[in-house]
Formats: C-alpha cells, sequence, structure tokens
C-alpha cells in the first residue's frame, strides 16, 4: 500500500530536548516536504527536499533541521524545542514525474513541548 | 509574497449546496488543489484543477477558476453530515514538487 509513515504519532517533551519525527514513504518519490498546522493559520511549509542530499527551507524553518539521506527517509529533527514548536507536524512526498497528483500527506504528529 | 486566503467558517444545511470560495495571488500558480480534513485526521486531495482550465466537475464536486480575478471556489451538491470537515486551498507551481501554499482552511458546518 503506498503510503507515507510518520513516527511518533504522539509526543509530549519538554523544552531543550532534543527530538526527532521520522518521515517514511513507499512511492520511490523524488520529493518530500514537512509542515506545520496550527489553529487560524493553516499548513506552512518548514523544509522541503527534492532529492536525495538536497534540501532547502520553506516558509518557518526556524528552529528545525532535516536531512535527506536516503530517498525514502525525511527525518525532522528539533534540535532545543521550545514552547512555540507546540504544533501538528504533517510530512508529505511527491513525485517528479507526476505533478498533478500533488502531494501525499502522512497522519501527522502532534507535538506538545513544555 | 505568495498568499490564499479563505473564510474561516461556512454553515449549510444538510442537502443544501456547499460553496467554499479561495482566492490566491501567485498567478505563476500551474495547479490548485482542495484538500480535506476531517477532525483528527491527516489531508486528503478531494480534487485539483490546471491553471489553463476554468471547471472541472467529479461527481458532487464541481471546481470553478476564474484566473483573471484569482478566484477558486468549491462546490459540493446535495451536502451531507460526512462532509463536515476543515476544506484547505492550496496552489503549486510544480505539482507540490517545491511545496504547496495553503489557505487557513474553511470549517464546514452542517445544520440539519
Amino acid at each position: 500500500e503506498a503510503q507515507v509513515t510518520q513516527n511518533p504519532r504522539y509526543l509530549i517533551t519538554v523544552t531543550g530536548k532534543k527530538l526527532t519525527v521520522t518521515c517514511s514513504q513507499n512511492m520511490n518519490h523524488e520529493y518530500m516536504s514537512w509542515y506545520r498546522q496550527d489553529p487560524g493559520l493553516g499548513l506552512r511549509q518548514i523544509y522541503y527536499s527534492m532529492n536525495v542530499e538536497v534540501t532547502d527551507k520553506g516558509d518557518v524553518p526556524e528552529g528545525y533541521k532535516v536531512s535527506r539521506k536516503e530517498k525514502r527517509n525525511f527525518p525532522l529533527i528539533l534540535e532545543s524545542p521550545s514552547p512555540n514548536q507546540t504544533s501538528l507536524y504533517f510530512c508529505a512526498s511527491s513525485s517528479r514525474t507526476s505533478y498533478f497528483e500533488t502531494q501525499y500527506f502522512g497522519p501527522g504528529t502532534r507535538l506538545l513541548v513544555l | 509574497g505568495e498568499d490564499v486566503e479563505q473564510s474561516l467558517f461556512l454553515s449549510v444545511r444538510e442537502g443544501d449546496s456547499s460553496v467554499i470560495n479561495c482566492t490566491y495571488t501567485d498567478s505563476s500558480s500551474t495547479y490548485l488543489y482542495w484538500y480535506k480534513q476531517e477532525p483528527g485526521a491527516g489531508l486528503q486531495l478531494l480534487t485539483y484543477i490546471f491553471s489553463n482550465m476554468d471547471m472541472k466537475q467529479d461527481q458532487r464536486l464541481t471546481v470553478l477558476l476564474n484566473k483573471k480575478d484569482k478566484h477558486l471556489s468549491l462546490r459540493i451538491a446535495d451536502t451531507q453530515t460526512g462532509d463536515s470537515a476543515i476544506y484547505f486551498c492550496a496552489e503549486g507551481r510544480r505539482g507540490g514538487a517545491d511545496g504547496l501554499t495553503f489557505g487557513k482552511g474553511t470549517h464546514l458546518i452542517i445544520q440539519p
């Protein structure tokens, strides 16, 4: 089954404790992105990657890091989480050869930073 | 910069048609999308329209695009309780390859 998976689905942590949210897709997609969703703000792109070892900042990259060492994985790293990073995070992927199919979204990771 | 605007709420009676509107600013957008998010769930692609199209119909869904006014609408015919969700309008230049710009989402509320 074609899918994007994220782990964990729910996470409660404390300020300053490094964490990683994993994202994996099984569709051999070149493009992957991370978004955060906040009430009244919709979805905002954090980082995106157009292929292995190619990443770029989205609209709200501050406080986040990403890496793309393998095509299927695109982890989101919070080196020193802060309460304003409490949010719902979505990973997405899409294919270079199927533009119109747009992005497949993961189920989301709900993060609470105390 | 790029911006996508939507109303935050829409309330309709069950069985009526719902029309959710969206405006965007990026004239280079090649694709425009409608996503649905049910409570506690991820985003589900409902439909998309290429920027050189005026209309697209898919069962109960009709998408209208006015490229001159940069206005997009989603009409849901015979609205049902299962249509209750947040609907996001989004634009992209390369089908989402370098990311999509989303509106804030419209909460569709169905009255019995």
